[in-house]
């Protein structure tokens, strides 16, 4: 079956360390994105990227960073430098600037710094 | 630019009574719309979409919501709700004329809690 799958579900992470999260799409979706969600904040867009080689900052990308190197995917490193980054995670792709917008989401990696 | 308003954060109800989730939007290009539905601990799962043709959108799990382009709404509607219906709603908007890319703008989400 198609789909997105982010791994892992459950991180625990110690002040100072660097982590990474993955995020893998057999879709052959041109357009990736990276969410944080925080209870009562809805969901907060951290970086997109819409072809190959490329991406850009989203709404709160400060603390974080990205690689797409391949079109199946696009993982996410959350910094030490994020100064608060116990939260859920969700990783999404598109088919692209000329499709609907429609998300297919993965299940989530949930991060919390010890 | 787009924005999503979901007018309440939080809606109580009894099972098998009817429900209503409001969604306003702001557009000034023509819009494709959404509702997602996201359970505890899961990632978002589509509910419905409306792109064109009939304003009256039936999705899964019973619910359908109407696009009204005079009003700006598109509200989720299911007419006797189940406990399993507990979750999170999220309405979202695109631009339909290609300016933002494909991308989704988000409303804050309403949690919708059954009770028996």
């Amino acid at each position: 079956d198609g789909g997105i799958t982010q791994s892992p579900k459950y991180l625990f992470r110690k002040e100072g360390q660097n982590v990474t999260l993955s995020c893998e799409q057999n879709l052959n979706h041109d357009a990736m994105y990276w969410y944080r969600q925080d209870p009562g904040q809805g969901l907060r867009l951290i970086y997109y990227s819409q072809i190959v080689n490329d991406f850009q900052k989203g709404d709160i990308a400060e603390g974080y960073s990205v690689s797409r190197e391949k079109k199946e995917s696009f993982p996410l490193t959350v910094t030490s430098a994020q100064k608060n980054p116990t939260a859920f995670y969700l990783c999404a792709s598109s088919i692209g600037p000329l499709g609907t917008g429609e998300l297919f989401f993965g299940e989530g990696s949930r991060l919390t710094v010890l | 630019a787009q924005s999503v308003t979901q007018l309440d954060s939080q809606v109580p109800v009894f099972e098998e009574a009817p429900v209503e989730l409001r969604c306003n939007y702001s557009s000034s290009v023509s819009v494709y719309l959404f509702w997602y539905v996201q359970y505890p601990n899961q990632g978002l799962q589509l509910l419905l979409k409306y792109l064109s043709g009939s304003t009256l959108v039936k999705g899964i799990n019973g619910f359908e919501a109407e696009f009204n382009k005079s009003q700006t709404s598109f509200h989720l509607r299911k007419p006797s709700v189940h406990i399993s219906d507990t979750a999170e709603y999220f309405c979202a908007v695109s631009d339909a004329g290609g300016t933002s890319y494909g991308k989704l703008t988000f409303g804050q989400g309403t949690i919708l809690t059954v009770h028996p």
